[in-house]
């Protein structure tokens, strides 16, 4: 199967700083990523939805100007926490997929934010 | 709106089957996903139905009816390791997936 590949797995960061997030797919081109976010002992909560090219489309109630998402290529999608706050800590997944009747979404490892 | 329902949590026994449903509201439909998320990893992928029926894989089957917007993933012989949450997911016309909550599977012995 498809690979996607997100760095990194964990990061630590303090309160008031920036933290960026990458997921790739490494062989194949996503045409559109999705970002989500998942708080302990509770399911998938989709952030938002990137397509290469254009503007991410945010779920109600995520804050966009706090959660950036570039999706400037069609391998690479970067999700950066702004100003993070212990709230933010979190698991935080992406994944990829390509247009298609049947194409699954392949999902990279996530990544385990704390702030401190 | 686009909609997908599926049971918070179920709890099933050890060696027994369990039916978890998925019932769906979307514009267009290109195909439903189940797949399994184990704490703190990534999901992976179990099956995909887009003709209505029964799709069988091992001790996990799929079922799809399109005309009733509904679906359900059967696990039979259940096993400790089967705890897990179960992701409903669809495919709508504009090829864009749409994913339930989630459904949190207890196994007890």
């Amino acid at each position: 199967g498809a690979v996607v590949s997100q760095h990194p797995s964990w990061v630590i960061c303090k309160s008031g700083t920036s933290v960026k997030i990458e997921c790739r797919s490494l062989d194949f081109q996503a045409t559109t990523m999705f970002w989500y976010r998942q708080f302990p002992k509770q399911s998938l909560m989709l952030m938002a939805t990137s397509n290469e090219g254009s503007k991410a489309t945010y779920e109600q109630g995520v804050e966009k100007d706090k959660f950036l998402i570039n999706h400037a290529s069609l391998t690479l999608s970067t999700l950066t926490v702004t100003s993070a706050h212990p709230e933010d800590s979190s698991f935080y997944i992406c994944s990829a997929s390509t247009p298609g009747r049947d194409t699954e979404a392949f999902f990279g490892q996530g990544t385990r934010l704390t702030v401190v | 709106g686009q909609n997908i329902d599926q049971p918070t949590e179920m709890t099933a026994t050890e060696g027994a089957i369990v039916q978890i449903n998925c019932t769906y509201q979307t514009s267009g439909f290109n195909g439903l996903f189940w797949y399994q998320q184990h704490a703190g990893e990534a999901p992976t992928f179990l099956s995909y139905n887009v003709l209505d029926g029964l799709e069988e894989k091992g001790r996990f089957s799929s079922f799809l009816s399109r005309s009733k917007g509904y679906s359900y993933l059967l696990l039979k012989e259940l096993q400790m390791k089967d705890s897990a949450s179960y992701l409903c997911a669809v495919k709508d016309s504009n090829y864009q997936l749409i994913w339930g909550a989630g459904t949190k599977l207890i196994i007890k012995p």
